[in-house]
């Protein structure tokens, strides 16, 4: 079976300073991962991928994640915070050798202050 | 490119009632998912499809819920009857074979009064 940790539920910063939204994961394989961000009344938006090689992942909006295996970990952050960041951030694995549906942990809101 | 689209964006019903939600996923996207999303709950797996056969339906709470995919375009989800706990946001995904991510539509609200 696979899960997606995330374990803060809401994340508060000031704008300019640097972000993390953590994630953990567990699958039985090798892991596929994803970062996608919902804004008020819109859709599932995505971020980022990890699939393999570089362990430091770019994205749009000058967001990032670093996979880290040992520590089954897909931390998303960003330098330098914008108040346009704020909205829900969900995290989510599959395993590369099983099944194509994707595990969604329950969501992190960024809020990001003036 | 057109994205994923869900029609209707919102729905309130009443208990007992029949709710029909669709969803149109990316031309040439082989892979289909349903989701559901409860306030404040993880995004929850309802079931999968690939082309017009439903390759994993684990997630479906009960026979209440029907999803079809007619000629492995479109898709609907049908519940009948409502019930109260069905409220929620509903989403549909597709994606191509592969490591592809998943593109998700806006989603529908249902309420179920």
């Amino acid at each position: 079976a696979q899960s997606v940790a995330q374990p803060e539920d809401q994340v508060n910063v000031a704008e300019g300073n640097p972000l993390t939204v953590k994630c953990t994961y567990s699958v039985s394989g090798n892991p596929y991962l994803f970062w996608y961000v919902q804004y008020p009344n819109r859709g599932l938006q995505f971020l980022l991928k990890y699939i393999t090689g570089d362990n430091l992942v770019k994205g749009s909006y000058g967001f990032e994640a670093e996979f880290n295996k040992s520590q089954t970990s897909f931390h998303l952050k960003k330098p330098s915070a914008l108040v346009s960041d704020s909205a829900l951030y969900f995290c989510a694995v599959r395993d590369s050798g099983g099944s194509y549906i994707p595990t969604f942990g329950r969501g992190t809101s960024l809020i990001v202050h003036p | 490119e057109a994205g994923v689209t869900q029609f209707p964006s919102h729905s309130v019903i009443e208990k007992g009632q029949t709710v029909t939600l669709r969803c149109d996923p990316i031309s040439g996207h082989d892979n289909l998912y349903w989701y559901r999303r409860v306030m404040g709950k993880e995004i929850k797996f309802l079931l999968h499809f690939v082309k017009e056969s439903k390759q994993d339906e684990s997630g479906m709470p009960n026979n209440r819920f029907l999803a079809e995919r007619t000629g492995g375009t479109y898709s609907t989800l049908k519940v009948q009857p409502a019930e109260l706990e069905d409220s929620g946001v509903y989403f549909c995904a597709s994606s191509h074979p592969g490591a592809g991510e998943a593109f998700f539509g806006q989603g529908t609200r249902l309420t179920v009064v």
